[in-house]
């Protein structure tokens, strides 16, 4: 298994612009999640799945879109991006909702100038 | 609101020497999940160790092990004889469930070095 991939490691973006961090896990889980985290402060919910077809916010969503259109894929699009969406995005995943143990990528790390 | 603070920002000590990492939450939830994560130079998030709320004892996973005091709302991380891999960001963590679904609040991180 090669567990919870994104893609790209990393990406500079200019404001104004859109693009799409991926996520994708082959572990048949449920849940999915995105977290970001900057400098000086832990990783902040984002938006989460329970399951395809299923999303809802988290603590930071504004800017933000996902869609949950197959259980393996977790895509998150930034429509405009500004610059105080730099930071470092993390993907997780876990079996379902009520597991208590995520599963995280490797990260992206986003620039936006 | 649920949070999550982790007082000391930096750490450092001696390799084989024992040190612990504090951290308090303040929530008013009987049933939830705390975690601590360590974040290497390679910015993975790996699961060091889990407690559930529910449970009085102690967690321990083999030289990791925590403080678990609930009513204090406190949760320490213990790591015994410390080597060179565990330099890395700690990272506390508390797990509720809103309508059904996990999230997970992070505190704000203690850079540990361990030191030769």
């Amino acid at each position: 298994n090669a567990g919870v991939t994104q893609t790209p490691k990393f990406q500079v973006l200019k404001t104004g612009q859109s693009m799409t961090l991926q996520c994708a896990q082959d572990m048949n889980h449920e849940y999915m999640s995105w977290y970001r985290q900057d400098p000086g402060m832990g990783l902040r919910l984002i938006h989460y799945s329970v399951g395809a077809g299923i999303t809802d916010q988290g603590e930071v969503p504004n800017g933000y879109n996902v869609s949950r259109s197959t259980t393996e894929d977790f895509p998150l699009r930034l429509l405009s991006a500004a610059p105080s969406q730099t930071s470092v995005y993390f993907c997780a995943s876990s079996f379902n909702r009520e597991a208590y143990e995520q599963y995280f990528g490797p990260g992206t790390r986003l620039t936006v100038t | 609101a649920q949070t999550v603070t982790q007082s000391q920002p930096e750490m450092s000590v001696q390799e084989a020497e024992t040190v612990t990492l504090s951290c308090t939450y303040d929530t008013s939830e009987n049933n939830y999940y705390l975690f601590w994560y360590k974040q290497p130079p390679s910015r993975q998030m790996i699961l060091v160790i889990r407690q559930e709320a529910y449970k009085q004892q102690n967690a321990t996973e083999n030289r990791f092990s925590v403080n678990f005091q609930k009513a204090a709302k406190s949760f320490s991380l213990k790591i015994s004889d410390s080597q060179l891999g565990d330099t890395a960001m700690y990272f506390c963590a508390f797990m509720r469930y809103i309508q059904g679904a996990q999230k997970l609040v992070f505190g704000q991180g203690t850079r540990l070095t361990i030191n030769p």
